[in-house]
């Protein structure tokens, strides 16, 4: 069994200030993670995944997240926050063993203030 | 390259009537296809999948259907909508045997009145 739970439904940021999203997983299997973007009434962009490489994944626009495995998260972070980072975004959890299925958290919303 | 293409992207339809939505993949074969909903201000939740033609898993119980006539086409149906019906319908593809990383469609955009 997977499961993901954003610990934030809304995060509320200043244009240039740092940006944390925050997720934790279970997974009764080594998981992949990915973060995707949604803008409204939009499909979901990719921007990043680990996929038991690289614990420190890098990603489209800036965003990088850690894949901490003792605290089974892997949080989503930007140094510095654009008004077009203003979007849902949604920590997914996954396993082969799995058919492919795909586990979403409810979503975080960002909202960038000027 | 690999895309993924849904129509209509919009439709306004009565409670009552019929419902066909269309996915097609490009660029890619014996994909794992995958239809989601998603209702206003919530998650993705997983309706159905498929992992080959004629193959369809139930996720949840429900007022819709899923076929899978051919490799690259997935449809998602309904005889009679209920305003329930109403959301964000998603589908994705998955290459099997990868790292289940999903690329979605642009979507639909269903208001059942």
């Amino acid at each position: 069994a997977q499961s993901v739970t954003q610990l934030d439904s809304h995060v509320s940021v200043s244009e240039g200030t740092p940006v944390l999203l925050r997720c934790n997983y279970s997974s009764s299997y080594s998981p992949s993670l990915f973060w995707y973007v949604q803008h409204p009434n939009k499909g979901l962009q990719l921007l990043l995944k680990y996929t038991s490489a690289a614990t420190l994944v890098k990603g489209i626009n800036g965003f990088e997240a850690e894949f901490k495995k003792s605290e089974t998260s892997f949080h989503l972070t930007k140094p510095s926050a654009h008004m077009s980072d203003a979007a849902e975004y949604f920590c997914v959890v996954s396993v082969k063993t799995n058919a492919g299925k795909s586990t979403f958290g409810d979503g975080t919303t960002l909202t960038v203030k000027p | 390259s690999q895309t993924i293409h849904q129509w209509p992207a919009t439709l306004v339809q009565p409670v009552g009537s019929p419902l066909s939505l269309e996915c097609t993949v490009e660029g890619t074969s014996n994909p794992n296809l995958y239809w989601y909903r998603q209702a206003a201000g919530r998650g993705l939740q997983l309706l159905f999948y498929s992992v080959g033609i004629g193959q369809i898993s139930s996720e949840v119980p429900q007022n819709l259907s899923a076929s899978r006539p051919q490799d690259r086409q997935f449809i998602l149906s309904s005889k009679k909508l209920l305003l329930s019906d109403s959301g964000f319908y998603l589908c994705a593809w998955v290459q099997r045997l990868d790292d289940n990383e999903q690329f979605f469609g642009p979507g639909t955009r269903l208001t059942v009145l």
